[in-house]
């Protein structure tokens, strides 16, 4: 099974600033990768998925990239909206893993 | 538009059995893959099992293996959890989601609180 690994698992940060989340595979999953964010009390979003495509409807400042086991997520412009936990998630073989998830404040 | 409304939740006393529904509306049923999600209070976002569009194909989390069965009803748009010998730990809101690999739409969850 692919284990997924997010770093770091909590982050601060001003609004306006550039965010990075990283996320690594125990092995190789092409660009099989989704990124989630779930905002306080709120269901989980999709975001991102075949690594660096966005969802319709989310905002352009969220960008995604890597492809095998290394995964990026970077907010350009920090709002003060984006704060919430991140999720990478895993499609490229069943079982789909998370990961144990990045929490985002706002300093 | 998509709508997942997860029904099903409650308390439970530990080793009791559940069945959680999932009713779909807003879009082809039976033409999208379904998925249960978890997640334990405070805690982070687990999978749990999928299953293929027409029912031919499913998958489990490794650690819930041997407890749980996915199934799904086409002519009712309903996708099921039963979940057997539950324990303290499985007290989560459980969540029904759709989508070909990437999860791009989400019930409100239903809780399920193992407790004696």
């Amino acid at each position: 099974d692919v284990q997924m690994t997010q770093s770091p698992s909590s982050l601060s940060a001003s609004v306006g600033d550039r965010v990075t989340i990283a996320c690594r595979a125990s092995q190789g999953i092409s660009t099989y990768l989704a990124w989630y964010q779930q905002q306080p009390g709120k269901v989980p979003k999709l975001l991102i998925y075949s690594a660096s495509t966005l969802q319709s409807g989310v905002p352009s400042r969220f960008s995604g990239s890597g492809s095998g086991t290394d995964f990026t997520l970077t907010i350009s412009g920090l709002q003060p909206e984006d704060v919430a936990t991140y999720y990478c998630q895993n499609y490229r073989n069943a079982p789909y893993s998370f990961g144990q998830g990045t929490k985002l404040e706002i300093k | 538009q998509v709508q997942l409304v997860e029904s099903g939740g409650g308390v439970v006393q530990p080793g009791m059995s559940l069945r959680l529904s999932c009713a779909a509306s807003g879009f082809m049923f039976n033409a999208h893959d379904m998925h249960w999600v978890r997640q334990a209070p405070g805690k982070g976002l687990e999978w749990m099992s999928f299953i293929r569009y027409d029912g031919s194909r499913h998958s489990y989390a490794e650690s819930l293996k041997g407890r749980l069965t996915i199934s799904r009803d086409n002519s009712k748009n309903t996708l099921y959890l039963q979940m057997n010998s539950l324990r303290s730990e499985d007290t989560a809101v459980y969540f029904c989601a759709k989508g070909y690999g990437a999860i791009d739409s989400w019930g409100q969850g239903t809780l399920v609180i193992v407790s004696s």
